[in-house]
């Protein structure tokens, strides 16, 4: 079965150190990866899909197959990243698309 | 009003009442989904709405019935429900699967 693990819960980082939140996942087929956050009083928002290939916010994420893993880093952190952040798992369902989303890290980053 | 809207933001209710979440996307969407958000669990898939067809239901318990009368307007009627089922419900839509999710800002379930 398909599964998304973020192994922290919380994660902390001081302003400008590099800050990496760890995604794997297990899934038989081809993974397609994202990376959703929720500011503070905001709604849940897509930050950046595998598929893209790009850096948004200054965030980046590769997958790596053979580790199945999909990490979100970004070199330099700022306090307005702090958030939650979600990864999660598009699969096939029957004729659905589905999403599975890990347990979110909330990320605080400390002036 | 723009993107996803959700009423109520916040519904307590008792095991013995009938209510209804709505869900409302300004985007063009024609794909639309219900998840259920606990404290101490992942963001939950409930049902999965596609060109006002229901696609996916993820094992999900009979008191909760999913409506979607057209591709703007999602409801989840609620009723007999228990305890276990207060949490935040949250709306999204996208364009065709597998694209982009827009989330609305979620409903607070309290069931007393």
């Amino acid at each position: 079965a398909q599964r998304v693990t973020q192994p922290e819960k919380l994660l902390s980082v001081f302003k400008g150190a590099p800050v990496e939140l760890k995604c794997n996942y297990s899934y038989s087929g081809s993974p397609e990866l994202f990376w959703y956050v929720q500011y503070s009083r905001q709604r849940l928002q897509l930050l950046l899909r595998h598929i893209s290939r790009e850096s948004i916010k200054g965030f980046t994420a590769d997958l790596n197959k053979g580790e199945t893993s999909f990490h979100l880093k970004k070199p330099f952190a700022q306090e307005e990243d702090s958030a939650m952040y979600y990864c999660a798992l598009e699969f096939s369902s029957g004729s659905a698309r589905q999403l599975t989303f890990g347990s979110g890290t909330q990320l605080t980053v400390l002036p | 009003e723009t993107g996803v809207t959700q009423t109520p933001r916040h519904l307590v209710m008792g095991m013995t009442n009938k209510k209804s979440l709505k869900c409302e996307q300004h985007l063009g969407h024609n794909a639309m989904y219900w998840y259920k958000q606990s404290a101490k669990k992942p963001l939950e898939l409930m049902f999965v709405y596609s060109l006002e067809e229901r696609v996916e239901n993820n094992s999900v318990p009979s008191r909760f019935s999913p409506e979607c009368p057209n591709s703007s307007h999602l409801f989840l009627h609620l009723h007999t429900l228990q305890p276990e089922d207060s949490a935040l419900y949250l709306c999204a839509s996208s364009q065709g699967q597998g694209n982009e999710q827009y989330f609305g800002p979620g409903t607070r379930l309290t069931v007393t």
